[in-house]
Parts: structure tokens; C-alpha cells; sequence
């Protein structure tokens, strides 16, 4: 098992740019979350999904959008890069709530 | 609303010293998971250890324990004869809680502790 993956590892946007984030689990979780971590600070959640077609908000959702069409694949998409938006993602799944969650290595975005 | 707070912000010790990270969370549901997480400086997020709300036995996993206790709402984590390895980001999270009978599981992290140890 790959476990999760996430491309890039890295990527560098200009301010108003776009981009997809990657993130693949062949567990066949039905939970699945991005989180992004700002310096010194722990992580916070952008968007999760309960299973494939279910999406919903975090507690810091604005300037991302998220899909779920198939269980294992949960991308997050980027519109208009802002510098507000430099940071770590980490994507995670789980096999039901409570449960531990399993991270991606994370994508490191700068936005310049 | 949910909180956790990891009032330590960079603990230094020297190896084989004994070291405790302390974790204070705020909820108003009887029924929630507290989760430990260590991050080393390789950048992914190691689960530790999870304990849900009606179990407060202690637990200890080789040098490892973890005290929970409710009437402090603390969840503190204690590294026995630390050792260069355990240099690492160590997070505190609580699960969401159980509203309703529906939960998706989304945590709560604290801000981290930066655990340090010297040969």
C-alpha cells in the first residue's frame, strides 16, 4: 500500500495563478481532509469529504474548492493564488471518524 | 466551539532525560477522541496514540505514557530517557464533537510543541 500521496511536493505560484493539489489514497477510505499548516502553527482544516459526491467546509475554506469523484481521489483546487496562501497541505483519510488519520508527505506552496 | 492549547512552545533537554508535553483542550460534548501526533523534521504527521473521552486509563508505550485526565481537560504526553530521535513537532488534536450522532471526524489541532533533544 502507497497509503496517501499527494504531487506536487513543491510549487512556487505567481499571485492570481491556479492550481490543482493531488491527493490519492488506495485505502479505500471513506473520510478524507486537507489541512494546511502555516508556520509554528498546528494544522487547520480546509475541506473534507465523507465519501465520494460528499464535500463540505472546514474552518478555512475561503479561496479553495474541492471535488470527490471517486473514493480514492480528493483534489483541491487553487483559484487566484493569493500570498495568504502560502503554506503546507496535508491531505489525510481515515476508515471512519475517530479513527486515526493517515497524512500525506504534504505539498509546500509558495505564493509570490 | 473547540479548542486545544499546547502552552509549551520549544522545550530543549539533553538525551535521557524525562520529558512531559503538556495538552489542555475545551469542549462542551461529553462524548470526543483526543489524538497525539508527532511531526519530525522530515515533515510528515507519525499518529501516536488516540483516547476517546470515557477512558482515562493511562497508557504507556515503551518510553511513551500519556495521562488524560477530565477534570483538568488535560491529555499531557511523557517521553521516558528521551533520545535524539524524538526531536520532533509534537501535536495535540481533539476529534469534533459528537453533534447530533453525526461526526466526520475533523480535528482540532493545537499549535505544536518543538521538542529538542541533545546528545
Amino acid at each position: 500500500n502507497a497509503g496517501v500521496t499527494q504531487t506536487p511536493k513543491f510549487r512556487i505560484l505567481k499571485i492570481g495563478q491556479s492550481m490543482t493539489l493531488q491527493c490519492t489514497q488506495d485505502m479505500n477510505h471513506n473520510y478524507m481532509y486537507w489541512y494546511r499548516q502555516d508556520p509554528g502553527m498546528g494544522l487547520k482544516l480546509i475541506y473534507y469529504s465523507v465519501g465520494a459526491g460528499i464535500t463540505d467546509k472546514g474552518e478555512v475554506p475561503n479561496g479553495y474548492n474541492v471535488s470527490r469523484s471517486t473514493t480514492e481521489d480528493f483534489p483541491l483546487r487553487l483559484e487566484l493564488a493569493a500570498p495568504s496562501q502560502t503554506s503546507v497541505y496535508f491531505c489525510a483519510s481515515s476508515f471512519a471518524p475517530y479513527n486515526e488519520q493517515f497524512f500525506g508527505p504534504g505539498t509546500r506552496l509558495t505564493v509570490l | 466551539a473547540q479548542k486545544v492549547t499546547q502552552a509549551q512552545t520549544e522545550i530543549s533537554v539533553v538525551e535521557k532525560e524525562d520529558v512531559t508535553l503538556d495538552c489542555v483542550y475545551e469542549t462542551r460534548d461529553t462524548t470526543y477522541y483526543l489524538f497525539w501526533y508527532k511531526q519530525p523534521p522530515s515533515g510528515e504527521l507519525v499518529f501516536l496514540i488516540r483516547r476517546n473521552s470515557f477512558d482515562e486509563q493511562n497508557e504507556i508505550s515503551g518510553r511513551y505514557s500519556w495521562n488524560f485526565q477530565k477534570s483538568t481537560s488535560s491529555f499531557n504526553f511523557t517521553i521516558t530517557a528521551s533520545q535524539v530521535v524524538d526531536s520532533a513537532v509534537y501535536f495535540c488534536a481533539l476529534s469534533e464533537s459528537l453533534a447530533g450522532g453525526t461526526s466526520y471526524g475533523k480535528l482540532t489541532f493545537g499549535q505544536g510543541t518543538i521538542l529538542t533533544v541533545h546528545p
